[in-house]
């Protein structure tokens, strides 16, 4: 089984950008598509990229997902930081060698 | 519009059982395989268990060792997760979700506290 790993948390002032890494233990990142989700606190996650950099409906352009086969890792970009992107942010993919879900480790993203 | 209402969380005592539900509305429930996801306090998210859109086929995390048994009755538009031998951390938010491509959608949770 593999393992996502992101960083604990990451700050930023408002209209900057900030990218969130989550590497992937073993395997290719590209052998299945990474999602992305957002949770702000007291709330259920809502989904902020699709199948690697698709956004989902609603989700500002600034908002920005991608892959590198190179360092194993998916990104999620944020740009023009807001106050109301504060939250918890999980990458989160398949294990198709052990039919699983998995996410990662998750990633406080500060607006200072 | 899309709805995922959970219950059935609770307080419960070490050893013993809890079932939950999940009704779902607004989508063709028996179009989506669905899951069961849970994040402890102050936790993380972590996959539990997903069943396939005829609920035929059942896949579960490794850490449970067979005490969760995911089901569905989409005659009635329900998820279930029957818990037993319930454990002090098994203590979390539990929440049904469905998703695939574009579709993405989780309940508000139900929290479910193991403790004696």
């Amino acid at each position: 089984n593999f393992m996502l790993t992101q960083p604990h948390s990451v700050s930023e002032s408002p209209g900057k950008t900030v990218t969130i890494s989550c590497t992937r233990s073993s395997g290719s990142i590209a052998d299945n598509y990474v999602q992305w989700y957002q949770q702000r606190p007291g709330s259920s996650p809502t989904n902020v990229i699709y199948e690697d950099n698709l956004r989902s409906s609603g989700v500002p352009d600034r908002f920005s997902g991608s892959i590198d086969r190179s360092s194993n890792s998916a990104s999620l970009t944020i740009s023009g930081l807001k106050p109301e992107d504060e939250a918890d942010y999980y990458c989160q993919s398949y294990n198709s060698l052990n039919p699983s879900y998995v996410f990662g480790t998750g990633t406080k993203v500060t607006v200072l | 519009q899309v709805q995922l209402v959970e219950s059935g969380g609770g307080v419960v005592q070490p050893g013993r059982s809890l079932r939950l539900s999940c009704v779902a509305s607004g989508f063709i429930f028996s179009n989506y395989a669905m899951h069961w996801v849970r994040q402890a306090p102050g936790k993380g998210l972590e996959w539990v268990a997903v069943v396939s859109r005829d609920g035929n086929i059942k896949y579960y995390a490794d850490y449970l060792e067979g005490r969760f048994t995911i089901s569905r009755d989409s005659s009635k538009n329900t998820l279930y997760l029957q818990m037993n031998s319930l454990r002090p951390d098994d203590t979390a938010m539990y929440y049904c979700a469905g998703w695939y491509s574009d579709f993405d959608h989780w309940g508000q949770g139900t929290l479910v506290t193991v403790s004696s």
